[in-house]
């Protein structure tokens, strides 16, 4: 079973259009993030979510709105898409932070390509 | 500010030979350590962290670092390299007031080659 699973694992769209990328863990974690890694294989944080709640929100433009149903879940929706949002989006998840465990399981990526 | 580097892009090392990707780092107050591997179309997987005590952590796969205080550095080794250790490594660590929101700032990242 997939510990960490992300939808699709490539998406390919034209400049302009909006899509979704979702994420799913089934390891009971509270806490999820959406990383973000550029062509230079650079990963850096986007979001991050604590049992439903906003924790992290490192001045991604607002076109990149982050929604949480539920902790199992953190989808991504990107409005407008430019073409240096091109890259590999990683969900990830962990135990709850503050509790001395910052070990993150990762999804397999999803290259959004915007031409 | 808070970071960390990896300053080596790429490391090349014979299999069964010693291995080691360097990691320095620059962290207001006592820092947590991180390394992370990453295969070809795969997420990141963990491997391990230095939190506290033992300034040697072993870790996944037969990994280890050494945290050195002085020279602010958490390099990864492993005795003996093997092909399949042929991946991408990312250093990090959680930056100091962000213990509440689990956020990890990353290094770029070391290619290491394994040659039969």
């Amino acid at each position: 079973d997939t510990a960490v699973s992300q939808t699709p694992k490539y998406l390919v769209t034209q400049m302009g259009n909006d899509k979704s990328i979702k994420c799913e863990q089934n390891l009971g974690h509270d806490t999820m993030y959406w990383y973000k890694q550029d062509s230079k294989k650079f990963l850096k944080i986007m979001f991050s979510y604590n049992n439903k709640e906003l924790i992290i929100n490192e001045t991604v433009p607002n076109r990149f709105s982050p929604k949480s149903p539920d902790k199992a879940h953190l989808n991504l929706h990107i409005n407008s898409l430019e073409l240096g949002d091109s890259a590999v989006y990683f969900c990830a998840s962990s135990q709850q932070p503050g509790q001395g465990v910052e070990k993150l399981f990762f999804g397999s990526g999803t290259q959004l390509s915007v031409l | 500010a808070q970071s960390v580097a990896q300053p080596e892009d790429q490391v090349n090392v014979a299999e069964g030979n010693p291995l080691t990707v360097k990691c320095t780092y620059s962290v207001s107050g006592n820092p947590y350590l991180f390394w992370y591997v990453q295969y070809p179309n795969r997420g990141l997987q963990f491997l391990l962290k230095y939190i506290t005590g033992d300034n040697l952590v072993k870790g996944s796969y037969g990994f280890e670092a050494e945290f050195n205080k002085s020279q602010t550095s958490f390099h990864l080794k492993k005795p003996s390299a093997l092909v399949s250790d042929s991946a991408l490594y990312f250093c990090a660590v959680r930056p100091h007031g962000s213990s509440n929101t689990g956020k990890l700032i990353f290094g770029q990242g070391t290619t290491l080659q394994v040659k039969p």
